[in-house]
């Protein structure tokens, strides 16, 4: 089972900050890396899905990096809205390709 | 809307019973997945199916068992239920086999509560 560690856990910010959170994983044997965004009662929905080193995803103000040598994954969200307020996931997969591993996840509350 | 149906949404039960869980994957997608999520855990991986074959195995309780149809819908049984397990049951559904580097589409879940 692999070890996929987000931080921090929760995260408060006023609305216009920019903001960033960590995903960590093994680097030996890495092959995919998801982020999912998941809003209080609705279901978690895929942001990226990110499989080479220096990938870089962007969809609107949030965007993502990935360095599978070193084994971590940032997710910036650029001037943070109350809408933005969710809880943020990120799942890896290795070349065993058995399933995707979650982590905890980041809670991120922003403050109108 | 992900396209993936889940049914019940709620369920309540006593201890020592036994729930049948339902997931419709999306039109076209071969492979489901099944994750548990307790409280104050992340999403637990259980199992999944890709057309109709055993594909992976997590973590999955021997009281639990899982199949997937002709029609590609899947159930998930709990039996000789636990309080602990208590918890959200979700479906999700990807294309691929592996749900590598194919996006998952999750389900709105099923809450199961065992009294």
């Amino acid at each position: 089972i692999l070890n996929v560690e987000q931080s921090p856990q929760s995260l408060h910010v006023q609305e216009g900050d920019s903001t960033n959170f960590t995903c960590s994983f093994p680097s030996s044997n890495f092959y995919a890396l998801h982020w999912y965004r998941w809003e209080t009662a609705k279901s978690p929905e895929a942001l990226f899905v990110m499989t080479l080193n220096g990938d870089e995803k962007k969809k609107g103000r949030i965007s993502a990096t990935l360095n599978t040598k070193e084994g971590y994954s940032y997710l910036y969200i650029k001037g943070s809205q109350p809408e933005d307020s969710a809880t943020y996931l990120c799942a890896c997969m290795d070349t065993g390709r058995r399933a995707l591993t979650f982590g905890s996840g980041t809670r991120l509350q922003v403050q109108p | 809307d992900s396209g993936v149906t889940q049914t019940p949404k709620h369920l309540i039960t006593a201890t020592g019973q036994r729930v049948t869980l339902r997931c419709s994957p999306r039109s076209g997608d071969l492979s489901v997945y099944w994750y548990q999520q307790s409280l104050d855990q992340g999403l637990q991986f259980l199992i999944q199916y890709y057309n109709g074959e055993e594909r992976a195995k997590g973590n999955i309780l021997e009281r639990f068992s899982a199949q997937q149809f002709p029609d590609l819908h899947s159930e998930l049984n709990l039996s000789s239920l636990e309080l602990g397990d208590s918890a959200l049951y979700f479906c999700a559904s990807s294309v691929g086999d592996r749900g590598g580097t194919g996006e998952l589409f999750f389900g709105e879940g099923s809450r199961l509560t065992v009294l």
